[in-house]
């Protein structure tokens, strides 16, 4: 998908444990996303950065925790997982904020039992 | 995956028709828009896009047209095939320079051959 992957591709968790997934892109852009899918929601969006060790919160940002060490790598965190934290996660990158498409990778199917 | 087709609204065509999705965004300020198509399984993947100066703009076998006075958009595709049956949902953007995207939750196409 462009220059963009995301490991693990299926990840089962038990609740309490603490799970990290990875983004990786060899596209050399500025602009890196995490986003949560889940039935009736659409994408929502959890952190974003907009550049190395710059990051925000998005809409669904509890209960995660985001770093970006590399301009190539972002890793979402869940300190503890949670039965509701079961989803599709999707990493996305783009060269600029705003006005501009994003390409996202293919997705983490996480669930936590 | 399999998961993201439920609780949305499906369009079932007959191969070869040409099919319309629509789409209500929210912000009458939004300068950009994007049409994703997302297979089952997959990552989003973009389609076309047009800007707020625009009312209609071709890609190949699709065209996306602009109403900003009912804030409507809308994907046409032309002679739909079996491989068009996936998720759709557009994504605007409000925020001028900054501001990330916002995700529409999608219709569901489906092609019958």
């Amino acid at each position: 998908d462009a220059g963009i992957t995301q490991s693990p591709r299926h990840k089962v968790t038990e609740t309490g444990t603490p799970v990290t997934l990875r983004c990786h892109q060899t596209e050399n852009h500025r602009y890196m996303y995490w986003y949560r899918q889940d039935p009736g929601h659409g994408l929502r969006l959890i952190h974003y950065s907009y550049g190395v060790k710059d990051t925000d919160k998005g809409e669904v940002s509890d209960g995660y925790s985001v770093s970006r060490s590399k301009t190539e790598d972002f890793l979402l965190t869940l300190e503890s997982a949670t039965s509701s934290q079961t989803s599709v996660y999707f990493c996305a990158i783009s060269e600029r904020q705003g006005d501009y498409g994003y390409t996202f990778g293919s997705g983490t199917r996480l669930t936590v039992v | 995956g399999e998961s993201v087709g439920l609780h949305l609204p499906t369009l079932s065509v007959q191969e070869g028709d040409n099919s319309i999705i629509n789409c209500a965004y929210s912000n009458s300020a939004s300068d950009y828009f994007i049409w994703y198509k997302q297979e089952s399984g997959k990552g989003p993947q973009f389609i076309i896009d047009i800007r707020s100066n625009m009312d209609k703009r071709q890609g190949q076998r699709v065209t996306v047209l602009l109403n900003k006075t009912v804030k409507h958009l809308s994907l046409q595709i032309a002679a739909t095939q079996p491989g068009d049956s996936a998720v759709y949902f557009c994504a605007e953007h409000s925020g001028g320079s900054q501001g990330n995207l916002i995700f529409g939750k999608g219709t569901k196409l489906s092609v019958k051959p």
